[in-house]
């Protein structure tokens, strides 16, 4: 049971234009959600993240819209460019407790491919 | 400031043989997590280790399992390797137990043949 959804693969945007990234998550105990960024042979990097209590978080050309209603959230780049073509994984975080201090254990999606096309 | 760096960058095992997978977190940071990436598939979270001991687990088998030093660095091991074992392992370490963003490391891409 995938709880975090990426449901396209790849995207395709042209240089300067803007770069939509959705995400659909199922469990509502999910308080706070990533974007991590990936190129081939390297890690994950964090890019932004937003907390249930907000709708929106912004930086630079990155922006993050949440709609807790709908289960959905959304990464925004303007403008797009060459360099932000690689791999995007939504990831979201529930805090659960195990056998001592409890912690934050994150869920990823499958990942959305962005090429952008100069 | 040093990042999270995980060695050996690749490795190649026989089924049914034991793997032992290093990584070093995040000067400052005490919180490790291990994650397994499949191909074409997100990281899966396997386990966390919060000073020493293990904090979390997924839903992984027992022959995963792990180890955190005092210095914060951290093992995953797996025993009687599975072909379906291929992947690969990614390494994350946190400030703190209770915080929500994780940096990771390059992977350890095995491959069981």
């Amino acid at each position: 049971d995938q709880q975090v959804k990426q449901n396209s693969p790849s995207l395709s945007v042209q240089e300067g234009r803007i770069s939509i990234l959705n995400c659909d998550y199922t469990n509502s105990m999910f308080d706070y959600f990533l974007w991590y960024k990936k190129y081939p042979a390297e890690g994950p990097t964090f890019l932004i993240s937003i907390s249930s209590i907000k709708d929106k978080n912004e930086d630079g050309r990155f922006t993050v819209f949440l709609n807790k209603s709908a289960k959905h959230l959304s990464l925004h780049i303007v403008p797009s460019q060459p360099g932000d073509s690689a791999v995007y994984f939504c990831a979201a975080s529930a805090r659960f407790t195990y056998s001592g201090a409890g912690s934050y254990q994150l869920t990823f999606g499958k990942g959305t491919k962005l090429s952008v096309i100069p | 400031e040093t990042g999270v760096t995980q060695s050996p960058t690749h490795l190649i095992k026989t089924r049914g043989q034991q793997v032992t997978l290093r990584c070093s977190s995040q000067s400052g940071h005490n919180t490790v997590s291990w994650y397994q990436q499949a191909l074409g598939q997100g990281p899966q979270f396997i386990f966390q280790y919060y000073r020493e001991e293990e904090n979390g687990r997924g839903n992984f088998p027992p022959r995963f399992s792990g180890l955190q030093f005092p210095n914060y660095s951290s093992e995953l091991n797996v025993n009687a390797l599975e072909l379906d074992d291929s992947a690969l392992y990614l390494c994350a370490s946190s400030p703190t137990v209770m915080n929500t963003e994780a940096f990771f490391g390059q992977g350890t891409r095995l491959t069981v043949v």
